[in-house]
């Protein structure tokens, strides 16, 4: 089977850096995706690993090390609108492909 | 672009009827796939579609569950009868499939469901 897990909630203040990490547990693992989902609102794509190492896009960057099933979400400068819930989602060949989401994990950014 | 369209944006119904959700993809996207999210199960995949064909339905939770793609800009989910443990947001997203599996899926804004 195919699990994921990532802490439920993080909390973090204007301006901090904060990690979320994903660890997972899947066969023919493929790549570790994230998404950023705002109160209401609909997924939306944040970013992809499919090799280890880290993948930087602006303020977001994200990891990935395949021997520790093992990867994370770093949100640096955070502002208060980065307060929204972040799922880890891994995608396999062995499951055709499609995507199996975390549970994911609710930050609430502080003044 | 308009991205994924979805209707309706909200639906409130009383148990047994019959309840369709409506999804149209991003033009020129290949694949197409149903989730469903609560509190309790998070996001769940229901079936996917790739070039209108539904490729993994094990995730529709029961027979009163079905859904079809007649063409590449349409997809309907519908539920009959529904039941009041059905209600849940339902997200459509498209995506363009490829010979990688580097592939972004992008969401509707969803149907939030009540069945009373």
């Amino acid at each position: 089977g195919q699990s994921l897990e990532q802490p439920s909630e993080v909390t973090a203040v204007e301006g901090a850096i904060v990690q979320i990490n994903c660890t997972y547990q899947t066969s023919g693992f493929y790549g570790l995706s994230w998404y950023q989902q705002h109160d209401g609102g609909a997924p939306t794509f944040l970013s992809y690993n499919a090799l280890d190492g880290l993948e930087e896009t602006g303020r977001f960057s994200s990891f990935l090390s395949r021997s520790d099933s093992y990867g994370y979400l770093l949100l640096q400068e955070l502002q208060m609108k980065d307060s929204a819930s972040y799922f880890c989602a891994v995608r396999s060949y062995n499951q055709g492909g499609k995507l199996i989401f975390g549970q994911g994990t609710e930050l609430s950014v502080k003044p | 672009d308009a991205g994924v369209i979805q209707s309706p944006r909200h639906e409130v119904t009383e148990m047994g009827q019959e309840v369709t959700l409506r999804c149209k993809p991003i033009s020129g996207h290949n694949s197409l796939f149903w989730y469903r999210q609560t509190m309790m199960r998070g996001l769940e995949l229901l079936i996917y579609f790739n070039n209108n064909v539904p490729i993994d339905d094990s995730g529709m939770p029961e027979d009163r569950f079905s859904a079809k793609m007649p063409n590449a800009s349409f997809s309907t989910l519908k539920i009959q009868p529904s039941e009041p443990r059905d209600s849940a947001v339902y997200f459509c997203a498209s995506s363009l499939k490829g010979p990688s599996y580097q592939e972004t899926q992008y969401f509707g804004p969803g149907t939030r469901l009540l069945v009373l």
